[in-house]
């Protein structure tokens, strides 16, 4: 079955870190760009990072640029998301998705929530 | 960046009626030298992550239904749903990947 599970979210002082992850089952994730797109609660899409089959090519939404940083584990099927210096607009749902055009294998995502 | 813009925002259509959702990008997003459309369209049930529906602007993802239909170039698209069915309620969001940072569309909800 094609897959994306993604772990390592919860609730985290403004300032703090986190370190997200996503396992690929199902599908050859070492050919494959791989994104991180984070929904706020109650709000639409935004595209965070993304980074390409050999860990060659990485950009960024301006606004976490600094902050995150996206980088994977072939190996080990794994993308990862480092967040630090996080902020309350940081709090969203982040998915981990397949692809460097549509996205066409989503995570069920993971709740990441910065609050005092 | 490409500022992606639904209308309507939210829509409420009969069963079995016709459902047309439209997206306007800030700047055309057809690729001349390949002549395609760098466009997605994902549909999101509540609680559940998005499915990607439509991609090209107007090809439909593997078994997605037929009454799910993309279509028009450069600035402006549509997505129609020929007869909507009861499990078509969501919000569907429109995407470019034509330039870095991909946007999004700001969702238009569909309901019965």
């Amino acid at each position: 079955e094609v897959q994306l599970v993604e772990s390592g979210g919860g609730l985290v002082q403004p300032g703090g870190s986190l370190r997200l992850s996503c396992v690929a089952s199902g599908f050859t994730f070492g050919t494959s760009w791989m994104t991180w797109v984070r929904q706020a609660p109650g709000k639409g899409l935004e595209w965070v990072a993304n980074i390409k089959e050999d860990g060659g090519e990485i950009y960024y939404v301006d606004s976490v640029k600094g902050r995150f940083t996206i980088s994977r584990d072939n190996a080990k099927n794994s993308l990862f998301l480092q967040m630090n210096s996080l902020r309350a607009e940081d709090t969203a749902v982040y998915y981990c998705a397949r692809g460097v055009y549509a996205f066409d294998i989503w995570g069920q995502g993971t709740m990441v929530t910065v609050s005092s | 960046d490409i500022v992606m813009t639904q209308s309507p925002d939210s829509l409420t259509v009969s069963l079995g009626e016709r459902a047309t959702i439209n997206c306007k990008s800030s700047q055309s997003v057809l690729y001349s030298s390949n002549n395609k459309n760098y466009l997605a369209w994902y549909q999101q049930k509540a609680g559940q992550p998005p499915k990607l529906l439509i991609h090209w602007a107007s090809t439909r993802e593997s078994g997605v239904p037929d009454r799910f239909s993309g279509s028009g170039s450069g600035t402006d698209f549509t997505l129609t749903i020929s007869s909507l069915q009861a499990e078509d309620v969501a919000v569907y969001y429109c995407h470019q990947y034509y330039n870095t940072p991909r946007t999004f569309g700001q969702g238009t909800k569909v309901e019965i």
